[in-house]
């Protein structure tokens, strides 16, 4: 069984720029999750989808980070404009039942 | 801010030796999972135990709660090289899925 897929795996940016994490979750797999894990830190939901539906956003900063899971499938995290506190990994999970499976997350640099 | 702070921060034990962490939270919960993360294999699911059991076992890991002192403690039994890794508890309040993790302790096994 195929792992959950993140693209790119790093990117550099300069503050104010924007950038977009691509998540493929594991077949079957009804709900996904973002989560930003700062250096140091245990990880931090950000977003939690069922399906194509929001489930728990209560944690992602709304003014500068959106995300979509369209067609239920696929999803995408953005950050407009990015912030120097924004340098973190963000990782995806997904989820059929109680366990998660995470992806190998996207570290971001911002500068 | 995190549900679950963990305790030691980090911890250096003999390979064969036993190792013991902890995980304090502040609300009720759902249940309680624990998490490994090494740069090998990524984010990890352990074990999950539900708030109405108060000890559960898989393999060499040893998982106990403690709902009244809303504590838990994993216990690696035997330790190995490849144990190397931090180690998170994740509380899920809700029955959601929504998990709040940790601070995570750092375990090194030294050969």
């Amino acid at each position: 069984e195929a792992g959950v897929a993140q693209s790119p795996r790093y990117k550099i940016i300069e503050k104010r720029q924007s950038v977009a994490f691509w998540c493929n979750p594991i077949s079957g797999h009804a709900t996904l999750y973002w989560y930003q894990q700062i250096l140091g830190q245990g990880p931090k939901l950000l977003i939690q989808f069922q399906n194509n539906g929001v489930v728990d956003d209560s944690q992602l900063p709304k003014d500068r980070f959106s995300a979509e899971r369209l067609k239920g499938v696929d999803s995408t995290l953005k950050i407009q404009p990015a912030k120097l506190e924004d340098s973190a990994v963000y990782l995806c999970a997904s989820s059929r039942g109680e366990e998660q499976f995470f992806g190998p997350g996207t570290r971001l640099t911002v500068l | 801010s995190q549900q679950g702070e963990e305790d030691p921060q980090a911890l250096s034990i003999q390979e064969g030796e036993n190792a013991t962490m902890n995980c304090s939270y502040k609300t009720s919960i759902n249940n309680l999972q624990w998490y490994r993360q090494n740069s090998g294999r990524g984010l990890v699911h352990l074990i999950l135990i539900r708030s109405n059991e108060r000890e559960k076992h898989s393999g060499r890991l040893r998982v106990t709660l403690d709902t009244s002192k809303k504590s838990s403690s994993l216990l690696i039994t035997a330790s190995r090289a490849a144990d190397t890794a931090s180690y998170f508890c994740a509380t899920d309040k809700t029955g959601a899925n929504n998990l709040f993790f940790g601070t995570g302790t750092r375990l090194t096994v030294i050969p």
